[in-house]
């Protein structure tokens, strides 16, 4: 049974880059099926994909229109983890993250990280 | 990218009684090749991580209760709780599977009437 611990800072000051990290248990990241993304829920409520890494003989990325200028998802194989990197955020930023474990459908989730944007 | 538009954004629902969820999306999210709609229905609890609930708009995710299905017609998705149980308190989300960006609906709250 798969399992995704999160981890990184809570706070963040703006223009900064929020980093987390999620560890796998569980499965591969390097997974010829899966597809390992992140998605956020803002204060406001809804939820909002951010994007996804996978490998398919190679690695591939999409990222939100949203924040694409912003983001980097990278998979860490000799560690069995991904990474989020959001770069110059703002209050907006604000939200609560999730990393998740994706066929298709998104059936494993990580605990969830509070990350506040604030100076 | 494909907007999907839920419906209500809140019900009160006496226990017991049917909740009914719309969710419509933009375009078709149907794969002609295999026949199938790429949608997906969460249950998203306070404090915890949303619950996979429904894929391919009709499957229950593994112990998910009978009492929750799901249906389409076209573009129409339906999430349907025939009988509302305390715990079903929540907020439900549709999301679209079918291509990047995926997108969630803006999610319809049901409580306890």
């Amino acid at each position: 049974q798969v399992q995704l611990q999160q981890s990184g800072p809570g706070l963040v000051r703006p223009s900064q880059t929020l980093s987390l990290t999620c560890a796998i248990s569980g499965d591969s990241v390097s997974s010829n099926s899966a597809t390992w993304t992140w998605i956020r829920q803002s204060p406001s409520g809804g939820l909002e994909w951010l994007g996804r890494t996978y490998y398919r003989s190679k690695w591939y990325n999409d990222y939100a229109v949203s924040v694409k200028s912003r983001i980097t998802i990278n998979a860490d194989t000799s560690k069995n983890q991904f990474s989020l990197l959001l770069n110059s955020v703002t209050p907006e930023d604000t939200a609560v993250y999730y990393c998740a474990r994706s066929f298709g459908a998104t059936g494993e989730w990580g605990q969830g990280i509070l990350v506040t944007v604030s100076s | 990218d494909i907007v999907m538009t839920q419906s209500p954004d809140s019900l009160a629902v006496s226990l017991g009684e049917r909740a009914t969820i719309n969710c419509k999306s933009s375009q078709s999210v149907l794969y002609s090749s295999n026949n199938k709609n790429y949608l997906a229905w969460y249950q998203h609890k306070t404090g915890q991580p949303p619950k996979l609930l429904i894929y391919w708009a009709s499957t229950r995710d593994s112990g998910v209760p009978d009492r929750f299905s799901g249906s389409e017609s076209g573009t129409d998705f339906t999430l349907t709780i025939s009988s509302l149980q305390a715990e079903d308190v929540a907020v439900y989300y549709c999301q679209q599977y079918y291509t990047t960006p995926l997108t969630f609906g803006g999610g319809t709250k049901v409580e306890i009437k």
